[in-house]
């Protein structure tokens, strides 16, 4: 069975705190992504990532970098924490770009 | 520029009636559409998908049409279960390109007992 797991299912944190968000995917997938969904938003697309060390910008990038050191590990990195970042972000790998993402149960992020 | 839109953000349909989700895409480049459901506090899981070359795929209650011309896809789900409570995803992509997919904004399905 496929799996896509990410780190926390719940998080709490700082404002200003640095946050790590990993994501695990056992399906030797080349793309993996991550994403925020808002109430009303949908699923925003944070970066995306096709290859190990490659990374590409979604549409909502500011205030997040990401890693991907190895293939089933795509890591999401909030530098300094900000209340507008509270928010439950997915994580999802594909075979190919254009193809049916996997998602994982996702983590609920709250920033105080 | 939102490519891929679903115009109703939530629809409240009686159990065993039949839930018909919408969807409008104005890239003529789409080949390949997706429909995605999700529960809270859960990641959104693959439902069914419709390839340019047909205009209708089934499986079992759900079923997919894409009318090209409209640049319109729908999901129908009959009949509809408690258990299909969820917030409905479509998603297209340009197979062809190989270009990620782009995602609606969700609609809220309720069904109602």
């Amino acid at each position: 069975d496929v799996k896509v797991t990410q780190s926390s299912r719940y998080l709490v944190k700082r404002t200003g705190e640095k946050v790590f968000l990993e994501c695990v995917q056992d399906m030797d997938h080349e793309n993996m992504f991550w994403y925020r969904q808002d109430p009303g938003l949908g699923l925003r697309l944070i970066y995306f990532s096709y290859d190990v060390k490659m990374k590409e910008k979604g549409d909502i990038p500011e205030g997040y970098s990401v890693s991907r050191e190895k293939k089933e590990r795509f890591s999401l990195i909030l530098e300094s924490a900000s209340t507008n970042q509270t928010s439950m972000y997915l994580c999802a790998s594909s075979l190919y770009l254009a193809n049916e993402q996997f998602f994982g149960p996702g983590t609920r992020l709250t920033v105080l | 520029d939102q490519q891929v839109k679903q115009n109703s953000p939530s629809l409240s349909v009686q159990e065993g009636r039949i839930s018909i989700l919408n969807c409008d895409y104005t890239n003529s480049m789409f080949d390949y559409f997706l429909w995605y459901k999700k529960y809270p506090a859960e990641g959104p899981t693959f439902l069914i998908s419709i390839s340019s070359i047909k205009d209708k795929n089934e499986d079992g209650r759900f079923t997919v049409f894409l009318n090209k011309s409209a640049k319109h896809l729908s999901l129908h789900i009959v009949p509809s279960q408690p258990g299909d409570s969820a917030v409905y995803f479509c998603a297209a992509s340009a197979k062809g390109l190989d270009e990620k997919l782009t995602f609606g904004t969700g609609t809220r399905l309720t069904i109602i007992p």
